[in-house]
């Protein structure tokens, strides 16, 4: 199972950021999986954003919760992350990831990352 | 501030048993499974040990976890220079609809 990241690599202050999830060799569709995103700012941790389950279920970041919004398109085998009102504080390495079997925070396969710079 | 704890640096020499541990409360720790995660300087971090103490294939039977109450540990023995990475804890925390918390990471040093 592969996972790609694809989306603009640079997003203007205060406008919304948005990547999507492409994954190949399984399905997004399929149950005890949740597929997430997770962030890294430059030099810093990592930060989870959310995720989101096959059946529509999503959850979020608390300090997060109120500018994004994690979405699947199952008929591309696709999720995608959208993150409102962006500043410089989100520019970060973003990272899609799928948990193993079960698990609701375990993530056992990562995308290569993108990274994402907010800047005008 | 992360909502798990650890220490920001650690480091031993080849051979040696590290051990990078990791705090949190009973929302998280305390009540769900810990996964612990590697990342080399430039990947994507991988999945070192889950469910505390399982590894996934291919991870080196030298890598341990453990957990007690509200508290788990990552242990490295026979320490190899290719360990040098940073080292992150991860678990599900039950308040606030739930969602998932790391541990600022812990940078290890191979002298």
């Amino acid at each position: 199972l592969q996972l790609q990241e694809s989306g603009p690599g640079l997003v203007k202050p205060s406008e919304t950021l948005s990547l999507t999830c492409t994954v190949s060799g399984g399905s997004i569709s399929t149950s005890s999986f949740f597929w997430g995103w997770i962030r890294q700012p430059p030099g810093r941790g990592l930060e989870w954003i959310g995720s989101f389950y096959y059946n529509g279920a999503t959850y979020y970041n608390p300090s997060l919760k109120s500018r994004v919004t994690i979405f699947g398109d199952t008929s591309k085998n696709q999720f995608s992350l959208k993150l409102h009102s962006v500043t410089a504080a989100d520019t970060a390495m973003y990272y899609c990831a799928k948990t193993y079997s079960g698990s609701y925070g375990g993530y056992d396969n990562w995308g290569q990352g993108m990274q994402v710079t907010v800047s005008s | 501030q992360s909502v798990l704890t650890q220490p920001p640096s650690a480091s031993g020499t080849p051979g040696q048993r590290v051990t990078i541990s990791c705090s949190g409360s009973s929302s998280n720790i305390g009540s769900n499974t810990v996964n612990w995660y590697q990342q080399l300087p430039g990947t994507a971090p991988k999945l070192l040990i889950y469910n505390y103490n399982q590894r996934p294939s291919g991870v080196p039977a030298r890598f341990s976890g453990s957990k007690s109450g509200t508290s788990a540990s990552l242990a490295i023995s026979g320490l190899q220079s290719e360990d040098e990475a940073d080292y992150y804890c991860a678990a599900w925390d039950d308040s606030l609809s739930g969602h998932v918390v790391f541990g600022g990471g812990t940078k290890l040093t191979v002298l």
